[in-house]
């Protein structure tokens, strides 16, 4: 079976642009969560969608947003990019919310010049 | 003061020894507790679940001791194939949802 998929791979942006990302969770899995990893820390919570709605939203400011689409696959998007938004956007997906089993996807690398 | 502490290592030892993790918690109002094990730029992936009855798989035993609020993680007989970053995670939930909160991670390096 195929795991999480997530796209691009890689991405470089300039400073003020506006990024999409992309996540296809495993088939049967109707949660998606996003996380974002700078070097040196673990992991840090955005947000969580299941069943097309927002369920959690972790201490990020309203450029980022993102949505869940009927087959449960997930769009990411950062408006007005920052420096500081360099990091590896990592998507998870479970059974259902509530679970801590997660499993991630290979993450994109974005880069901002 | 972060949700989640670890030590931050990194622990270098040799093949075939036994090396603990730690970790600490903030939030008493956490439901269940992790390991998740994350190799060089790759995503992070599940290793075990951690009990209040303490639980084992192969070499690796995890344990939570929720009154002190303390999630360990035991590697007996290491190999060079542990060698990576172990991050301690604590999932919460809050308003319908869910989310886990990471600690920094603790860098292992298995040696010959």
């Amino acid at each position: 079976d195929a795991g999480v998929t997530q796209s691009p791979t890689h991405l470089i942006k300039t400073r003020g642009q506006h990024v999409t990302l992309r996540c296809s969770p495993i088939s049967g899995h109707k949660s998606v969560s996003w996380y974002q990893q700078v070097l040196g820390q673990g992991p840090q919570f955005i947000f969580q969608y299941y069943e097309k709605e927002e369920r959690g939203r972790g201490n990020f400011p309203d450029r980022f947003s993102a949505r869940q689409f009927p087959n449960y696959s997930s769009e990411l998007n950062v408006n007005a990019l920052l420096l500081g938004d360099s990091a590896l956007y990592l998507c998870a997906s479970s059974l259902e919310t509530g679970r801590g089993e997660q499993f991630f996807g290979p993450g994109t690398r974005l880069t901002v010049l | 003061r972060k949700e989640v502490e670890q030590d931050p290592g990194p622990f270098n030892v040799p093949e075939g020894a036994t090396v603990a993790f730690n970790c600490t918690y903030s939030n008493s109002a956490s439901q269940s507790f992790f390991w998740y094990r994350q190799d060089c730029r790759k995503e992070p992936k599940l290793l075990m679940s951690v009990y209040s009855s303490g639980n084992e798989d192969g070499r690796f035993t995890a344990q939570l001791n929720r009154a002190s609020q303390y999630i360990s993680l035991l590697i007996r007989d290491s190999k060079l194939s542990d060698s990576a970053t172990y991050l301690c995670v604590v999932n919460s939930f809050r308003g319908g949802g869910n989310k886990l909160t990471f600690g920094t991670g603790t860098q292992l390096k298995v040696e010959l």
